[in-house]
């Protein structure tokens, strides 16, 4: 079955500055890969995804890059604010249901 | 539209006790699932429905059952609560299998002590 590793598992940022968070998965047949932020007591929500026919798909300051012969694919998150402290969670799938990442605990220090 | 929506929201159970999480979408979704968070673990696959009368396996069944008499209900049933249930449960429903954004209630916290 598929096996998704996120790194890192936690990131320190400063304010204004970039963060990246990065993912490898294994089922060459996984064609969908999104991503979803989790603030504190709450589910995880879907920020930006990415499907297999793409290699770069980006949302104000949030962009996604897939490169799918080495099955990897990374989020991107410029200018970041306080307010995207958060975990956040890669996933791949696509014919079968979602396998997640173990998240990335994001901390944006004003 | 309410989303999905999870009850309850925090519960404490004693060692094997058993309970129903509730889970219900108001979004006509076909497919439904029940997903466990432990810290520093991600979301781990309980259990699984594509649509009503239909129900499958993920990662992690054991000590849980599910049923989807309706689309609109996936409850998920605890039996003989075991301290390594304590978790998170969060309840997703997504219009088609994985290429249609999944949404998440807000999670069951559930302590078994």
């Amino acid at each position: 079955g598929e096996n998704v590793e996120q790194h890192p598992s936690t990131l320190s940022v400063q304010e204004g500055d970039s963060a990246v968070i990065k993912c490898t998965y294994s089922d060459s047949a996984s064609n969908y890969f999104p991503w979803y932020k989790q603030e504190l007591g709450k589910g995880p929500q879907l920020i930006i995804d990415i499907r297999s026919n793409v290699g770069e798909k980006k949302d104000q300051r949030i962009a996604v890059t897939l490169n799918k012969t080495a099955k990897h694919f990374s989020l991107h998150i410029t200018e970041t604010q306080p307010e995207d402290s958060a975990v956040y969670f890669c996933a791949a799938g696509g014919n079968t249901p979602l396998v997640f990442g173990k998240g990335t605990r994001l901390s944006v220090i004003a | 539209n309410a989303g999905v929506t999870q009850t309850p929201k925090f519960r404490i159970l004693k060692i094997g006790q058993s309970m129903t999480l509730q889970c219900a979408q108001d979004m006509n979704h076909n497919y439904m699932y029940w997903y466990r968070q432990d810290p520093g673990m991600g979301l781990k696959l309980i259990y699984y429905s594509v649509g009503a009368g239909i129900t499958d396996k993920g990662e992690v069944p054991n000590g849980y059952n599910v049923s989807r008499s309706t689309t609109e209900d996936f409850p998920l049933r605890l039996e003989l609560a075991a301290p390594s249930q304590t978790s998170v449960y969060f309840c997703a429903s997504t219009h088609d299998r994985g290429r249609n954004t999944i949404y998440f209630g807000e999670g069951s916290w559930l302590t078994v002590v």
